[in-house]
């Protein structure tokens, strides 16, 4: 069964340091979603990308946090500097059009200390 | 501003009792109601609603979804040890999943 690729699992981080995490979406799906899951709290959209341009990046906070998806296949997210408040799971997505078939990755649990 | 409240946000249940998990929104541009459940990992899909009055069953699981109330309930019967995880509603408009807070449910044995 076709999967979404995450890595790492794991991310321990110095708060001032840069983090990045890598996301490989199911072959042939055009749409990718980055969410972040604060313990205690649904996911939140961070950002969504079709094939390679950005449809959505209101939550993205961008003094600190960028996302690309160069060639419309995989993607990167990366934090820089980390906060303590950045703590959280961060999950990616894909499905094949907007609105249809997403499948999670499993996500990378990031503790910033 | 679109939302999605789900409710309890916790329940403590012992195997073998009914459950329902419960869900409003208010989202605009409303295409489905997605039920996800979480352990410790991603999310797992469960169900995804589109038509009011429509229930839709998968073994001791089902749903339902009101689009004039604007909810959806996910009732577990039987409950076993192994359902013990958060159940998440989301809402699907223009791409985006809109979700809930999550309901955590635990089942003793």
């Amino acid at each position: 069964e076709a999967e979404v690729a995450q890595s790492p699992r794991y991310k321990i981080t110095e708060k001032s340091q840069a983090v990045a995490f890598w996301c490989d979406p199911i072959s042939g799906h055009a749409t990718l979603y980055w969410y972040r899951q604060i313990l205690g709290q649904g996911p939140e959209l961070l950002v969504q990308f079709q094939d390679e341009s950005v449809v959505d990046d209101s939550q993205l906070p961008k003094d600190r946090f960028s996302a690309e998806r160069l060639k419309g296949v995989d993607s990167t997210l990366k934090i820089q500097p980390a906060e303590l408040g950045d703590s959280a799971m961060y999950l990616c997505a894909s499905s094949p059009d907007i609105g249809v078939g997403y499948t999670f990755g499993s996500g990378t649990r990031l503790t910033v200390v | 501003e679109d939302k999605v409240v789900q409710s309890p946000l916790s329940l403590v249940v012992h195997e073998g009792d009914t459950v329902t998990l419960n869900c409003s929104y208010e989202v605009t541009n409303f295409r489905s109601l997605l039920w996800y459940k979480q352990e410790k990992k991603a999310p797992t899909f469960l169900f995804m609603l589109t038509s009011s009055g429509i229930e839709k069953k998968s073994g001791r699981l089902s749903s339902i979804l009101d689009k004039k109330e604007l909810f959806s309930i996910l009732n577990i019967t039987a409950t076993q040890t192994g359902d013990s995880a958060i159940y998440l509603c989301a809402v699907s408009n223009t791409g985006k999943l809109i979700f809930g807070q999550g309901t955590t449910l635990q089942v003793k044995p």
